[in-house]
């Protein structure tokens, strides 16, 4: 079983409309999860942590669900600019070198 | 601000060739880690350094890959034979501290071994 799993899509979606997509991760331990953001040709970007209570950042929701071992982003009102792999990241211990990726989630916003 | 510096970001080489990628961590980052991006494995670390020195380098493929850090603002991944299957995009992420959790990425490098 692989440690971070995800729908690699491509999830072709309105703009204005809203995307959700989930991410599963393995390690029953992992204690740190995040949510990465790459563009087509570029480098990963930290979106946002994602924390036990939920969090929310302007149109963008993070959801941990620790008893299934998932992860969720939300995205309200998609805009174009929201076309991008969406890179689920988890982290077993408190630091830095734990850091294990999903495979990504690639969304299109359509016109 | 300067963010982390990848050189080259473009190499194209032959199987058999050395080839060595340079990065240039954030300022006062005393993290830097080594990633390896394909379309099969997606992102993964080969090795990382705290303070200069390689903590783990479990990720490393195999004996034909080495990493060095001489000094806090300069490391190296160095690939030597190169072989076809080594085609991939290499990002250098630095963070501020080992425990930090958020890494800044470089802009990678992408290598092509024909």
């Amino acid at each position: 079983r692989k440690e971070v799993e995800q729908d690699p899509g491509p999830f072709n979606v309105p703009e204005g409309a809203t995307v959700a997509f989930n991410c599963t991760y393995s390690n029953s331990a992992s204690q740190s999860f995040f949510w990465y953001r790459q563009d087509c040709r570029k480098e990963p970007k930290l979106l946002m942590s994602v924390y036990s209570s939920g969090n929310e950042d302007g149109r963008f929701t993070a959801q941990l669900n620790r008893a299934s071992q998932y992860i969720s982003l939300l995205i309200r009102d998609s805009k174009l600019s929201d076309s991008a792999t969406y890179l689920c990241v988890v982290s077993a211990g408190g630091g830095a070198d734990g850091l294990t990726f999903g495979k990504g989630t690639h969304l299109i916003i359509q016109p | 601000d300067a963010g982390v510096i990848q050189s080259p970001r473009h190499e194209v080489t032959e199987m058999g060739q050395e080839v060595t990628l340079r990065c240039k961590p954030i300022s006062g980052h005393n993290s830097l880690f080594w990633y390896r991006q394909t379309m099969m494995r997606g992102l993964e670390l080969l090795i990382y350094f705290n303070n200069n020195v390689p903590i783990d380098d479990s990720g490393m493929p195999e004996d034909r890959f080495s990493a060095k850090m001489p000094n806090a603002s300069f490391s190296t991944l160095k690939i030597q034979p190169s072989e076809p299957r080594d085609s991939a995009v290499y990002f250098c992420a630095s963070s501020l501290v080992s425990s930090s959790l958020q890494q800044y990425f470089g802009p990678g490098t992408r290598l092509l071994v024909l």
